[in-house]
């Protein structure tokens, strides 16, 4: 079935450093890439997305890019601070995404020490 | 708007017992879905629906029983809870018919069989 692997599963950083989450998924029809944010014990809350008919997008600090040959797409936060330290969930859309659902990578627990 | 609203926020039964979690959008919001979210697995869809009267199984169906009477509601039934149903469930809504792919969480319901 379809599948979105995500690395690093934990990743520390310096204040002000830049951190990468990299996902990949398998379903080369999947056209719809969102990125969640969850803080210890809070709902996950949608912080970017991205559509296949763009390579990459960014808001303020945060930026996704999207590679579709390759089936892979990337979170970058620069200028991290420590409010920044939460899980991040990649997912991506079955199919083309009419349907509604969602298959959610594994989780990167972000840790920013300041 | 008041978005996703679960209840109860936390619940513990006993191995055997049966319960309804609750989940209510009032964004008008055609697809619901309910996830279990277990550390290290990320978020496993159970349920989901594209509209009133309408339901389909999701990646762990097994134990839970879904209905879709309204477009705003969109119940969880355990039918005799056993330990492995001990998770954090979240339930979720988008548009995608409108063009909105997100979605917004609920906050959670912990659960907890013993």
């Amino acid at each position: 079935g379809e599948n979105v692997e995500q690395h690093p599963s934990t990743l520390s950083v310096q204040e002000g450093d830049s951190a990468v989450i990299k996902c990949t998924y398998s379903d080369s029809a999947s056209n719809y890439f969102p990125w969640y944010k969850q803080e210890l014990g809070k709902r996950p809350q949608l912080i970017i997305d991205i559509r296949s008919n763009v390579g990459e997008k960014k808001d303020q600090r945060i930026a996704v890019t999207l590679n579709k040959t390759a089936k892979h797409f990337s979170l970058h936060i620069t200028e991290t601070q420590p409010e920044d330290s939460a899980v991040y969930f990649c997912a991506a859309s079955i199919g083309g995404g009419s349907q509604g659902n969602l298959i959610f990578g594994k989780g990167t627990k972000l840790s920013v020490k300041p | 708007n008041a978005g996703v609203t679960q209840t109860p926020k936390f619940q513990v039964l006993k191995t055997g017992q049966s319960m309804t979690l609750q989940c209510a959008q009032d964004m008008n919001h055609e697809y619901m879905s309910w996830y279990r979210q277990d550390p290290g697995m990320g978020l496993r869809l159970i349920h989901y629906s594209v509209g009133a009267g309408i339901t389909d199984q999701g990646e762990v169906p097994n134990g839970y029983n879904v209905s879709r009477s309204t477009t705003e509601d969109f119940p969880l039934r355990l039918l005799s809870a056993a330990p492995s149903q001990t998770s954090v469930y979240f339930c979720a809504s988008s548009s995608p018919g409108q063009g909105n792919y997100g979605y917004t969480f609920g906050s959670g319901t912990r659960l907890t069989v013993v």
